[in-house]
């Protein structure tokens, strides 16, 4: 089974502050790396798709990079509304897994 | 717009069974691949079962499979979770979430969970 591994698993940080959260497999999952986004007491939402891929209507602040086992989400300019957990997820082998989650907090 | 609402949540005591519905709208269903995800109280995420747009294939995590059937009903929209033996463990929220495409890629849209609790 792969395994996802996020760092780090919470932080906090300054509105309009540019965050970075990492996320590396256990083993090389080429692109097929999905990041979501979950304010509190809501459903996940689809952040990025295929590594990069912006699902439409999310703001461009959210950029996603990597590929094989390293991968990485920056929001450029963190705004109040980004507080939320933030959680990738392969799906270049089933079981399909998730990494543990990266809570993000305003300074 | 789409839409995906989760029912058949509750209370039940280890050991018992439950299954939990996913009813569809505004998209056609059988053109999409379907998974069920969970979330114990104030854990992460952890994938539970997915399967086909026409039902011809299913996958499950390793911690549900046997126990746990995903399926089903295009002509009615519907998606299924049937639970067996049942577990403390498995007391969670649970969401269907629709497949960007018709197998397996990324999660598009979620419904808003039903609350499974496990206990006696």
């Amino acid at each position: 089974d792969i395994q996802m591994t996020q760092s780090p698993s919470s932080l906090s940080a300054s509105v309009g502050d540019r965050v970075t959260i990492t996320c590396q497999a256990s083993q090389d999952i080429s692109n097929y790396l999905n990041w979501y986004q979950q304010i509190p007491g809501k459903a996940p939402k689809l952040l990025i798709y295929d590594a990069f891929y912006l699902e439409t209507g999310v703001p461009s602040r959210f950029s996603g990079s990597g590929s094989g086992t390293d991968f990485t989400l920056t929001i450029n300019s963190l705004q109040p509304e980004d507080i939320a957990s933030y959680y990738c997820q392969q799906y270049d082998h089933v079981p399909l897994s998730f990494g543990g989650g990266t809570k993000v907090e305003i300074k | 717009q789409v839409q995906l609402v989760e029912s058949g949540g509750g209370v039940v005591q280890p050991g018992r069974s439950l299954r939990l519905s996913c009813t569809a709208s505004g998209f056609t269903f059988s053109s999409y691949g379907m998974h069920w995800v969970r979330q114990a109280p104030g854990k992460g995420l952890e994938w539970v079962a997915l399967i086909w747009y026409d039902g011809s294939n299913q996958y499950y995590a390793d911690s549900v499979k046997g126990r746990f059937t995903i399926s089903r009903d295009n002509s009615k929209n519907t998606l299924y979770l049937q639970m067996n033996s049942l577990r403390v463990e498995d007391t969670a929220i649970y969401y269907c979430a629709r497949d960007k495409t018709t197998v397996n890629s990324a999660f598009d849209y979620w419904g808003q969970g039903t609350l499974v609790t496990v206990s006696s």
